[in-house]
């Protein structure tokens, strides 16, 4: 069976900083994505991919960077984390037509002091 | 507010128990996902139902939507404290990436 991971599982930055999650895909699918979790919110797009190189800009784009180097992997960048800011970062991917059910992998982490 | 929401926030039962968490959604979809999230994990998806699907059952699970009022239900019979976790519906366009989903039902199952 396939598996998304994503790294680190935890990640505590600093007011400004810029951090960067990765994730990896051996699913051979051609959509991923990035996704934010608030405590009490519904999961909101960031940015997503329908394939290698390609970069979608989701609901939440501002503030963030992301790269599909290949098909197999996907990256975001916060650009400046911001004060206080705690959520859960999930990568997930889906097969060609993207409007599968995307399976997801156990989430970022993310505290900034 | 939300396109796709569960209609509680929170609920409890005794294990044993039926439970059944709802769903509304407010755009035309092509399909409706249940996922459940258990603490520490990635969602993981429960059921799939597209738009010309009335009912789908996976195990204790059992989905219905009901596209004239736009709404799901997904119903656990024969709780289990495994159950334990919270319960998205989430609702996908032909587009590609937009899948909404709701804020999350937290279902805890007592002993």
């Amino acid at each position: 069976g396939g598996i998304i991971t994503q790294t680190p599982k935890f990640l505590i930055g600093q007011e400004g900083q810029k951090l960067t999650l990765k994730c990896q895909q051996n699913f051979n699918h051609d959509t991923m994505y990035w996704y934010r979790q608030d405590s009490g919110k519904g999961l909101r797009l960031i940015y997503y991919s329908i394939t290698e190189n390609d970069l979608q800009k989701g609901d939440l784009s501002e503030g963030y960077d992301a790269s599909r180097e290949k098909k197999s992997s996907f990256s975001l960048t916060v650009t400046s984390a911001q004060k206080n800011e705690m959520a859960v970062f999930l990568c997930a991917s889906s097969p060609e037509g993207g409007n599968q059910a995307p399976l997801f992998g156990e989430g970022t982490r993310l505290s900034v002091l | 507010s939300q396109l796709a929401e569960e209609n509680l926030w929170a609920l409890s039962v005794h294990e044993g128990e039926s439970v059944t968490v709802n769903c509304s959604y407010k755009t035309s979809i092509t399909a409706l996902q249940w996922y459940r999230q258990k603490s520490g994990e990635g969602p993981a998806q429960l059921i799939l139902i597209r738009s010309n699907e009335r009912e789908k059952r996976n195990g204790r699970l059992r989905a219905t939507l009901d596209t004239s009022s736009q709404s799901s239900s997904l119903s656990i019979t024969a709780t289990r404290c495994e159950d334990t976790a919270v319960y998205f519906c989430a609702t996908g366009t032909q587009v590609v990436g937009q899948l909404t989903f709701g804020r999350g039902t937290r279902l805890q199952v007592y002993a």
